[in-house]
């Protein structure tokens, strides 16, 4: 079985800073993961995913993520947020078949503060 | 390439209603994914298509829910006797096989609000 837990329902970092989205995966075959930005009212967006390549994934917007085995982790970062980043985050995994279905995370809201 | 489609992008319907959603996926693609997402919560899987076969369903598909992909491209969605507990937003993915599959790409959704 597979499942994620973010860390941090809602998060809120100030326009120029750090930003950090936390994830920890459990997985008991090799995982792909994911994190999808998803905006008010609109679907789901593909910021990055981890499939077995390198272990630090670079996505689009500023956006990276590192996979650590060690710690089963896939946190999100991004050196300066920006206003336009405020949206809900989720991570998600599944398992390397190409049909599988995506296990999300509950989500973290993103807030940016001028 | 116009991305995922669904209509419609809202419905508002009585309990004890059906209602059918659908979901246009990126032409070529031959996986379909229906997932439900309620506030607050992450998107949770519901069932899968590989061109017109249903391959596997959640257990959160009840009976009153049921899914086609009559010719392997667009797919419905049918909720009979809808519940107040059916409220929440129905998201569609699309993928293609051929490039591993692992990349799904969604659509906007169909917000179902049962009064």
């Amino acid at each position: 079985a597979q499942s994620v837990t973010q860390l941090g329902s809602h998060v809120s970092v100030s326009e120029g800073a750090l930003v950090l989205l936390r994830c920890n995966y459990s997985s008991s075959v090799p995982p792909y993961l994911f994190w999808y930005v998803q905006y008010p009212n609109q679907g789901l967006q593909l910021l990055l995913k981890y499939t077995s390549a390198a272990t630090l994934v670079k996505g689009i917007n500023g956006f990276e993520a590192e996979f650590k085995k060690s710690e089963t982790s896939f946190h999100l970062t991004k050196p300066s947020a920006h206003m336009s980043d405020a949206a809900e985050y989720f991570c998600a995994v599944s398992d390397q078949t190409a049909a599988s279905k995506i296990i999300f995370g509950s989500g973290t809201r993103l807030s940016i503060r001028p | 390439d116009t991305g995922v489609s669904q209509n419609p992008r809202h419905k508002i319907t009585k309990r004890g209603q059906n209602v059918t959603f659908r979901c246009d996926p990126i032409s070529e693609h031959n996986r379909l994914y229906w997932y439900r997402q309620t506030l607050g919560q992450g998107p949770e899987f519901l069932t899968y298509f590989q061109n017109e076969a249903q391959l596997e369903k959640s257990r959160l598909l009840s009976d009153r829910f049921s899914a086609e992909r009559p010719k392997g491209s667009f797919s419905t969605l049918e909720i009979q006797r809808t519940e107040q507990g059916d409220s929440a937003m129905y998201l569609c993915a699309s993928s293609l096989a051929a490039t591993g599959g692992y990349e799904q790409y969604f659509g906007p959704g169909t917000r179902l609000t049962v009064t």
